[in-house]
Formats: C-alpha cells, sequence, structure tokens
C-alpha cells in the first residue's frame, strides 16, 4: 500500500481564488481526519470523519472551508475564497477506528495564499 | 473533554545522553497512546503505541515510552539521543469512547 497520498504537495494561488486539497487514504482505513498546522497554532484538527460521515466538524475555521468524503478512497478540503491567513501545511491522516490503531499521516500540502 | 498535554516547547540534550518527552492525557476510558515524529517537511510518522499490557512499549529507532495510570502519563524515552533524533515529537490517544486528539509536539534538539 502506498499510504495516504495527498496532493498537490505544494499550492501556491492568489487571495481569493478556490482552493482544492486532495486525500487518497490507504484503503480499510475507515477514519479520516484533516488537520492544519503552522508555526503559531500548532497541529489543528479541522475535521473528522467516519464511514466517510462527518462527525464532528468544529475545527473548521469559517464557512470558506468544506470538505467532503464522497467515497472511503477520496477526500477533499476546499478554502473559497483563499485569504493569506489560511497558508499553511494541510495533513489528511487516516485510521482504523477499532482496537487501538495508529493514524496515517499523508505528506501535506504545503498552501501558500499571496 | 479529553486533553493530551506535552508541557515542554523544546527539550535539550547532548548527543550520549538519555532523553525524555513528557506526556500526559485525559480521557474517558481505558485509552490508546501514541507517539509520532514530524522531520522538517514531512508529515507525522509513528512511533510506537501503547494498547494494553506491559506498561514499557518500545518503538522505532530505540525509543521506548511508559505508561504509567495512577499519573496519567506516557513519557517517550532513549537511553542515549542521536543528533538525528531531533524533531518534533507529538502525544497523542484516543478510547473508545473519543476520537484521536494531539498534544502540541515538543521539539527536541539534540546538540553534538
Amino acid at each position: 500500500d502506498a499510504g495516504v497520498i495527498q496532493s498537490p504537495r505544494h499550492e501556491v494561488t492568489e487571495m481569493g481564488q478556490e482552493v482544492t486539497l486532495r486525500c487518497k487514504p490507504i484503503s480499510g482505513h475507515n477514519s479520516l481526519f484533516w488537520y492544519r498546522q503552522t508555526m503559531m497554532r500548532g497541529l489543528e484538527l479541522l475535521i473528522y470523519f467516519n464511514n466517510n460521515v462527518p462527525i464532528d466538524d468544529s475545527g473548521m475555521p469559517e464557512d470558506r472551508f468544506s470538505a467532503k468524503m464522497p467515497n472511503a478512497s477520496f477526500s477533499t478540503l476546499k478554502i473559497q475564497p483563499s485569504e493569506p491567513r489560511d497558508s499553511a501545511v494541510y495533513f489528511c491522516a487516516n485510521q482504523y477506528s477499532q482496537g487501538g490503531a495508529e493514524a496515517f499521516f499523508g505528506q501535506g500540502t504545503r498552501l501558500t495564499v499571496v | 473533554a479529553q486533553s493530551v498535554a506535552q508541557p515542554e516547547d523544546q527539550v535539550n540534550v547532548a548527543e550520549g545522553n538519555p532523553l525524555t518527552v513528557k506526556c500526559t492525557y485525559s480521557v474517558s476510558g481505558n485509552p490508546y497512546l501514541f507517539w509520532y515524529v514530524q522531520y522538517p517537511n514531512r508529515g507525522l510518522q509513528f512511533l510506537l503505541k501503547y494498547i494494553t499490557g506491559d506498561n514499557l512499549v518500545k518503538g522505532s529507532y530505540g525509543f521506548e515510552a511508559e505508561f504509567n495510570k495512577s499519573q496519567t502519563s506516557f513519557h517517550l524515552k532513549k537511553p542515549s539521543a542521536l543528533v538525528s533524533d531531533s524533531a518534533l515529537y507529538f502525544c497523542a490517544a484516543y478510547s473508545g469512547y473519543s476520537t484521536l486528539t494531539f498534544g502540541k509536539g515538543t521539539m527536541l534538539l539534540v546538540s553534538p
């Protein structure tokens, strides 16, 4: 298995543009998390899916952020419109949610909004 | 509400010396506990975990961690630090009643 795959690895966009980050989870791992990491705030949980259903989106900063998981093989995090303060590294993590299994992280997408 | 605390923003240790990175947790039920490491420009990598059984668990790269139920702690340890161990370390926890929660991270700096 190739692990959790995120794309793109780097994204530079202008303020106001729409940004879509993508995640391909590990087959059979039924919990998926989106995190944002910045120097100021550290690692923040944005949203958590279990069996493709959003369970907790309390970490989503505002309505400009949305996340979907249309099936077990794909998830997206969208920012529309993007702002400079959204600049961060966004991680997707994937876990089999039973029995103490660990989570696996993708390599992250470094987003820069100018 | 559950939480994971890493009281030190940074830990400095000389190469060859033992290291400890501290973690305490608060979760409902029996905890599953984890340590992850993050190198620059990389994602978090799993190091080790405690589910049940022996309180001392061993993981990758010579790291180990000790589960202490009475102190609700899960400190990461290594007998002899390497310069290449310098990285950001995260403690995490969850239980059958909660989802995965991470601490804020501790930067480990090992000097030559």
